[in-house]
């Protein structure tokens, strides 16, 4: 019974490509969130949606799209893979407001 | 936008010591600070979180203290056993919609037999 799923847990793939990581929670919490953690451990927040809607758009690349189809699940989209973006990238979701986050395991990316 | 620091990035302890590991945040108007446990190739987990309106929280052997006035927040880990090596971070949120987490840079706590 995972409370914040993600797949794929490994993606390894080209530079040039385009993949997607997809995340589902069955906590019933409003709110997800996109967290990239690099090779240095350092943690730091992509995106937030509340119901189905964007509230955090951190300084991002516009190759990276995320999507809410609903308050369950939230995909993110990398278009025209880079070297750079081999990190691990965290799926998390709380309730609305100042509530705690639950993680899930991670999609570790590598970029060859 | 909010800004974390945390020291220190690594700390080694012996088993039954006590460890402490100290953040300062930059914005004042943060009201939630959560601390994070992430063991190696694991998701970062919540072990205690505090907010503005508390000074101290404590959960057996965990606690956390919060100085508004100086903004900064601690860790406390006492009877520190091997199990409690980890990288631990600590974050501060902004009031919002979203919990918009700005976390530190982490301290790898080992704990030596």
């Amino acid at each position: 019974d995972t409370a914040v799923s993600q797949t794929p847990k490994y993606l390894v793939t080209q530079m040039g490509n385009d993949k997607s990581i997809k995340c589902e929670q069955n906590l019933g919490h409003d709110t997800m969130y996109w967290y990239k953690q690099d090779s240095k451990k350092f943690l730091k927040i992509m995106f937030s949606y509340n119901n189905k809607e964007l509230i955090i758009n951190e300084t991002v690349p516009n190759r990276f799209s995320p999507k809410s189809p609903d308050k369950a699940h939230l995909n993110l989209h990398i278009n025209s893979l880079e070297l750079g973006d081999s990190a691990v990238y965290f799926c998390a979701s709380s309730g609305t407001g100042d509530q705690p986050q639950h993680f899930g395991d991670g999609t570790r990316l590598s970029i060859l | 936008g909010e800004n974390v620091e945390q020291h220190p990035s690594t700390l080694s302890v012996q088993e039954g010591d006590s460890a402490v590991i100290k953040c300062t945040y930059s914005d004042s108007a943060s009201n939630y600070f959560p601390w994070y446990k992430q063991e190696l190739g694991k998701r970062p987990q919540l072990i205690i979180d505090i907010r503005s309106n508390v000074g101290e929280k404590k959960d057996q052997r965990i606690a956390v203290t919060l100085n508004k006035t100086a903004k900064h927040f601690s860790l406390h880990i006492t009877e520190t056993q091997p199990e409690d090596s980890a990288v631990y971070f600590c974050a501060a949120s902004l009031p919002g919609t979203a919990s918009k987490l700005t976390f530190g840079t982490g301290t790898r706590l080992q704990v030596t037999l």
